[in-house]
């Protein structure tokens, strides 16, 4: 069965610093989605993305935040400037076509991330 | 916004026993989704079932099944014969429905089970 792949699985980065998490989707899907989950707390949603654009960001995804497709099959999390809070891990999911609504998110294993 | 629910922490259960894990929701819309998922130690989020809410009918997958009370915006997870590996942190998530809503998923805070030997 396809899966979400993401890379890497644990990510050490030191405050201030930009730090790159990558995704590569399910290949026939056309949304993409990041969510985070700080250590005993809720998976918190953070961006969409749908035909090459940000659908839907919450108020977590300031301007630190970044999302890309670089290509037809990496989507990619840039945080710019790490912060302390920013330490979670980080999911990437993606669901089928636009039609069927209750398409389920697929999700990847995550990346956790620590800033020092 | 809507929020979502899950008033236990943690839950245990007996090997082969069953068990029932709560999630209610509040939401002003009349048409969405809810989903159950399993969170593993290894951290990877699994959806174990869904059901649409315009479906009267509660949605089953082997011995995973829902309680599912519109008017009471419950929505619980039932599981048959639990076996060791049914050891996780489940998480109920709700999605809108409409074509121009909101399609991220707003998640419970989580119920961790313990299944014993």
């Amino acid at each position: 069965e396809p899966e979400v792949t993401q890379t890497p699985s644990h990510q050490v980065t030191q405050m201030g610093q930009e730090v790159i998490l990558r995704c590569v989707p399910i290949s026939n899907h056309l949304y993409f989605y990041w969510y985070r989950q700080i250590l005993g707390q809720k998976v918190e949603f953070l961006v969409s993305f749908y035909n090459n654009e940000i659908s839907e960001k919450s108020e977590i995804f300031d301007d630190q935040f970044s999302v890309e497709r670089p290509d037809g099959s990496n989507f990619t999390l840039k945080i710019r400037s790490t912060k302390l809070e920013d330490s979670a891990m980080y999911f990437c999911a993606s669901s089928e076509v636009w039609a069927a609504n209750n398409s389920p998110l697929h999700f990847g294993n995550g990346t956790r991330l620590t800033v020092t | 916004a809507q929020t979502v629910t899950q008033s236990q922490p943690e839950m245990s259960v007996q090997e082969a026993e069953t068990v029932t894990l709560s999630c209610t929701y509040d939401t002003s819309e009349s048409d969405y989704y809810l989903f159950w998922y399993k969170q593993p130690p290894s951290r990877q989020m699994i959806l174990v079932i869904r059901q649409e809410a315009y479906k009267q009918q509660n949605a089953t997958e082997n011995r995973f099944s829902v309680n599912f009370q519109k008017a009471a915006k419950s929505f619980s997870l039932k599981i048959s014969d639990s076996q060791l590996g049914d050891a996780a942190m489940y998480f109920c998530a709700y999605r809108s429905a409409g074509w121009s809503s909101a399609r991220q998923l707003t998640f419970g805070s989580g119920t961790q089970l313990t299944v014993l030997p």
